[in-house]
């Protein structure tokens, strides 16, 4: 069983402050990807890393994908209020399963004070 | 352009009842995927359909559920004698290729009484 292990799982914090959320497994996965889901919707894609290694950056937030390809982490400058949500990693192709099969986290969700 | 939609947005029904929960795909997706997202989990592959067949089943959890996509764009998941632990939100996603973006409907939110 493929599983992505997401940290922490809830996450309160000032506006302006900085965060990192953690996802972690012990299987290699083609390609990871971070979602963000609110109250009634559905998880929208904010990016998709494929290299080991790989940065990529959207406005205020930091996306790094490990070396290994097992891990990832997101990492948000100066939170604002409309950050608030579920951030939800999902591996695609782990231990050369399909890659159209999404394997979800659980998933951090995060408030924003202001 | 329009996105996914899924009706009903919220269905109520009780144990042993059969329900169908519809999903409209973004016009000109042949892929289209069904997922299943419990209070505090992420969501949870059920079944891809590539076209009008279903390329994959394998997370349909017993023979209860089944899917169907007859003319390969809208698609109705079905379940029969629900049961308490069918509760959950419901999402369906399309893309546009196998291994697309997939683009996500708000999702029914089931719950069987």
């Amino acid at each position: 069983t493929q599983l992505l292990e997401q940290s922490p799982q809830f996450l309160s914090i000032q506006e302006g402050e900085n965060l990192t959320v953690y996802c972690n497994s012990s299987s290699v996965f083609s390609s990871l990807q971070w979602y963000r889901q609110e109250p009634g919707e559905g998880p929208v894609l904010l990016v998709t890393v494929v290299t080991g290694g790989e940065v990529k950056k959207l406005k205020r937030l930091t996306f790094q994908f490990g070396d290994a390809r097992k891990d990832s982490s997101l990492h948000i400058t100066a939170a604002q209020t409309g950050d608030t949500g579920l951030y939800l990693c999902a591996g695609a192709g782990g231990s050369g399963g399909s890659n159209y099969k999404l394997t979800f986290g659980k998933g951090t969700l995060l408030t924003v004070n202001p | 352009g329009a996105g996914v939609s899924q009706t009903p947005s919220n269905k109520v029904t009780e144990k042993g009842k059969y329900v169908e929960l519809r999903c409209d795909p973004i016009s000109g997706h042949t892929a289209l995927y069904w997922y299943r997202q419990s209070l505090g989990q992420g969501p949870e592959f059920l079944i891809y359909f590539q076209g009008t067949g279903a390329a994959d089943d394998s997370g349909l959890p017993n023979d209860r559920f089944f899917a169907v996509r007859p003319e390969g764009s809208v698609s109705t998941l079905k379940i029969q004698r629900t049961e308490r632990g069918d509760s959950a939100v419901y999402l369906c996603a399309s893309s546009p290729l196998v291994q697309g973006e997939q683009f996500f409907g708000p999702g029914t939110r089931l719950t069987v009484l």
